[in-house]
């Protein structure tokens, strides 16, 4: 069964700590994607990449980053998280010739104190 | 830009009574439409999706029309089970391009009861 995996389904960090969430698809899609989502607001893109190394700001990409070193792992780095970033990361994959589709990880709940 | 507007939820209804979810659009072009799905702990799946005017994705009882005259794709099933509990998300992608970059309606969460 294909799958994209976020490897932390619940984190609790504290205000100004680093924060990585981990992604990683099994799929070789080449491109690959982290929202978040809000209730009331649904799903905002924060970033997305199309290859490895190449990444693309989203919507709302301020006080993140992202790293994809390998095809199949996409992180999200909060530098220094804040309360406003609690928040359901989800991210996901799809095939450059998949006409759009993509496949969810189950999603990662952070909450900052 | 693109935008994906929804009806508010909750939806609350009956088991095996109809349910509508109304979505309109705003896209320069034309743009593919998607309905997901998310059923509680989990992340969102695909339910259906159409791709040009007039075509007509279904999927577990689920059918939605792309209606390019008034930039709808409203999501119906004519009866429901407890087990369709779950918010459903209507999302469009940009013409060119885009593999996968998806705008996104607030999302409509449906509660059916035995």
């Amino acid at each position: 069964d294909v799958k994209v995996t976020q490897s932390s389904r619940y984190l609790v960090k504290r205000t100004g700590e680093k924060v990585f969430l981990e992604c990683v698809q099994d799929m070789d899609h080449e491109n690959m994607f982290w929202y978040r989502q809000d209730p009331g607001l649904g799903l905002r893109l924060i970033y997305f990449s199309y290859d490895v190394k190449m990444k693309e700001k989203g919507d709302i990409p301020e006080g993140y980053s992202v790293s994809r070193e390998k095809k199949e792992r996409f992180s999200l780095i909060l530098e220094s998280a804040s309360t406003n970033q609690t928040s359901m990361y989800l991210c996901a994959s799809s095939a450059t010739s998949g006409a759009n589709v993509l496949t969810f990880g189950a999603g990662s709940r952070l909450t900052v104190l | 830009g693109d935008s994906v507007t929804q009806m508010e939820g909750p939806v609350t209804l009956s088991e095996e009574a109809f349910l509508t979810i109304n979505c309109t659009y705003t896209a320069t072009g034309y743009p593919s439409l998607f309905w997901y799905v998310q059923y509680p702990g989990e992340g969102l799946q695909l339910l259906l999706k159409a791709t040009k005017a007039d075509d007509k994705g279904s999927n577990k009882g689920f059918e939605a029309t792309y209606r390019k005259e008034t930039t709808s794709f409203h999501l119906e099933k004519g009866s429901v089970q407890v087990s369709d509990s779950a918010v459903y998300f209507c999302a469009l992608s940009a013409t060119l391009g885009g593999w996968g970059k998806l705008q996104f309606g607030a999302g409509t969460q449906v509660v059916v009861t035995p």
